[in-house]
């Protein structure tokens, strides 16, 4: 079942501007989000979370933000660099510690 | 290394075989996790382990499949009577203690082929 969903694909920003990668969950006991960023032929690596109790959460030019009443989170990169385009895996996690991971988002950042 | 070790990178295999794969988490770390990725796909979890106990094997997709982590902490992801659609990249993650808030570490995978 998918628990964790990113129904967009792949997104396309010009260097600067700002990319915004969209993440819906379906069940309300996830408490802990995360984003991961993975390049071709490398494990995903970690790079923002945030909790439940909170809506927001910075991390220079990387920023989540969390809905939910919505089931919804997101993440939002800038400026966009190049450096940026990968693909991008949201996840959700409960206190039994499984993690549950969305189908990724490949975001190619044009220079 | 300081890193996720999975052996071997890449496994071929023939339908019907045997195939173990091989993960050697962080130091220290008591949480490790396996997931399974297709082409175009997410991780799929299949199991975690917290210290040598599955502590949740709800992912694994059906008997031919089984874990283990004898002594904390390497573990190994056995597949028995291996079927095309195994085919896909086996990732090994890990974490200081499994806990919610903690980030997973992931190793580069094991690409298994069955033919």
């Amino acid at each position: 079942d998918q628990q964790v969903k990113q129904n967009s694909p792949s997104l396309s920003v010009q260097e600067g501007r700002i990319s915004i990668l969209n993440c819906d969950y379906t069940n309300s006991m996830f408490d802990y989000f995360l984003w991961y960023k993975k390049y071709p032929a490398e494990g995903p690596t970690f790079l923002i979370s945030i909790s439940s109790i909170k809506d927001k959460n910075e991390d220079g030019r990387f920023t989540v933000f969390l809905n939910k009443s919505a089931k919804h989170l997101s993440l939002h990169i800038v400026p966009s660099q190049p450096g940026d385009s990968a693909v991008y895996f949201c996840a959700a996690s409960r206190r039994r510690g499984d993690m549950r991971f969305g189908a990724g988002t490949r975001l190619t950042v044009k220079p | 290394g300081a890193g996720v070790s999975q052996t071997p990178s890449n496994k071929v295999t023939e339908k019907g075989k045997y195939v173990e794969l091989r993960c050697d988490p962080i130091s220290g770390h008591t949480a490790l996790y396996w997931y399974r990725q297709s082409l175009g796909q997410g991780p799929e979890f299949l199991i975690y382990f917290q210290g040598t106990g599955a502590a949740d094997d709800s992912g694994l997709p059906n008997d031919r499949f089984f874990a283990v982590r004898p002594e904390g902490s390497v573990s190994t992801l056995k597949i028995q009577r291996t079927e095309r659609g195994d085919s896909a990249v086996y990732l090994c993650a890990s974490s200081p203690s499994g806990a919610i808030t903690g980030e997973l570490f992931f190793g580069e995978g094991s690409r298994l082929t069955v033919l």
